[in-house]
């Protein structure tokens, strides 16, 4: 069974740091493209950054370039999201996907809250 | 960017009854288009790929259509649990990866 299991979220102050965690198991995660997701409060779907496969193409939506970064490690069958320069609006759950073209497998979400 | 534009933003539908979901893209992601469930407190779920592959363990009476820019989520006959959020989303042309705003499919 594909299982994806956030972990690093919490409350940090506006400008602070956070970094997130995916564990993976329940299938070679080294051959899929995986990516961030996140969904602020009572609002829709936000694509955040992907990662191929050897982590060779990375790419990350406009609202978040230049202050997150998305990395993995295939051994470790992890997926991270390092955030810098936090903002309230960076608020939101923030879901791991596994990506098969459409995003086929998720995690349950690690709620990230930027406040002072 | 391809926007995304899903409607209704709220349907209200009665159980047994048909409910269809409009998401229309801002030019032709061809196929490329899924669409995703999700209720209250989890993650959202894979219906939907390539337009109209129900992906693993989806009910029959979820059905998608559509290419190009029109895309049609109907579900047939609607059963308690299928009262939810539902996003569409286009994979063709990225970064950025981009989803509709959603529509509530709620008890009439």
């Amino acid at each position: 069974e594909v299982q994806l299991v956030e972990s690093g979220g919490g409350l940090v102050k506006p400008g602070g740091s956070l970094r997130l965690s995916c564990a993976a198991s329940g299938f070679t995660f080294s051959r899929y493209n995986m990516n961030w997701v996140r969904q602020a409060p009572g609002k829709g779907l936000e694509w955040v950054s992907s990662i191929s496969l050897s982590s060779s193409y990375i790419y990350y939506a406009d609202s978040v370039k230049g202050r997150f970064t998305i990395s993995r490690d295939n051994a470790k069958n992890s997926l991270y999201l390092q955030m810098n320069s936090l903002r309230a609006e960076d608020t939101a759950v923030y879901y791991c996907a596994r990506e098969a073209g459409p995003f086929d497998s998720w995690g349950q979400g690690t709620l990230v809250t930027v406040s002072s | 960017e391809i926007v995304m534009t899903q409607s209704p933003t709220t349907l209200s539908v009665s159980p047994g009854e048909r409910a269809t979901l409009s998401c229309r893209a801002s030019q032709s992601v061809s196929t490329n288009l899924a669409w995703y469930q999700q209720k209250p407190g989890q993650a959202p779920r894979l219906l939907i790929s390539g337009a109209s592959t129900r992906a693993t363990g989806i009910p029959a009476r979820f059905n998608g259509s559509g290419s190009g820019t029109e895309f049609t989520l109907t579900i047939s006959s609607l059963q308690s649990e299928d009262f939810a959020l539902y996003y569409c989303q286009q994979y063709n042309n990225w970064p950025p990866l981009t989803f509709g705003g959603g529509t509530k499919v709620e008890i009439k």
